[in-house]
């Protein structure tokens, strides 16, 4: 089955605590992408990646490291995670069509990992 | 900093009317405008993405427009379900680009 997984799905740390949220697909696409989700804000960027090697920040990326060693995972990690990091991770992949560097197709979801940092 | 913004925030109807919502963005350097449904305690799921000024898609009852020109798009639901309530994400990619920029969503309540 076609999907974007995410470990784990709940977690509760304290201030300073490194942890990292995994996040894999295994429909061989090139784009992959972190979200947070915070009410009234909407869906926030926190890092992209066009292709393994390559990684950019979105809007919000402070306090965030990402790598992208293989295609399939996309790890966010969280170094010295702060109570405002506490919200909830979306992390998403999609194909990247030939040439085109911008990610117009679909962009799949993984099924979110709620932080909480005390 | 590029703003989405999507009218209005919630929205309650009852089952078998039709409705509608907004999607704006930024008119100038416009490379594509992405649609989203996303019901409670589950992931987003893509419904549309649109490139072309003028473009129309459909998916069953669902459909939607896009005017580039005017920085707009439509998201109409024809005779609405109680299964249609979910949160509505638009998204917008910017010409050379690599990010996408997400509005705030139209959170619809169905009653039966």
């Amino acid at each position: 089955e076609a999907q974007v997984t995410q470990n784990p799905r709940y977690l509760i740390t304290v201030t300073g605590k490194k942890l990292t949220v995994t996040c894999s697909q295994n429909m061989n696409h090139e784009y992959m992408s972190w979200y947070r989700q915070d009410p009234g804000l909407g869906l926030r960027q926190i890092y992209y990646s066009m292709n393994v090697e390559v990684t950019d920040k979105g809007d919000v990326p402070e306090g965030y490291k990402v790598s992208r060693k293989e295609k399939r995972n996309f790890p966010l990690i969280l170094e010295s995670p702060s109570p405002n990091q506490t919200s909830l991770y979306f992390c998403a992949s999609s194909h990247r069509s030939g040439a085109v560097t911008i990610p117009t197709d679909t962009q799949y979801f993984g099924p979110g990992t709620r932080l909480t940092v005390l | 900093i590029l703003n989405v913004e999507q009218s209005p925030q919630s929205l309650h109807v009852q089952e078998g009317d039709s409705t509608n919502f907004t999607c704006s963005f930024p008119s100038s350097n416009f490379y594509a405008l992405h649609w989203y449904r996303w019901e409670t305690a589950k992931s987003p799921e893509a419904l549309f993405v649109m490139t072309l000024n003028g473009d129309e898609k459909k998916k069953g009852r669902i459909s939607a427009t896009l005017n580039t020109k005017e920085g707009y798009s439509y998201l109409y639901i024809k005779g609405s379900q109680p299964e249609d309530s979910a949160t509505y994400l638009c998204a917008f990619n910017e010409y050379d680009t690599d990010k996408l920029i997400f509005g705030t969503g139209t959170r619809l309540q169905v009653f039966p």
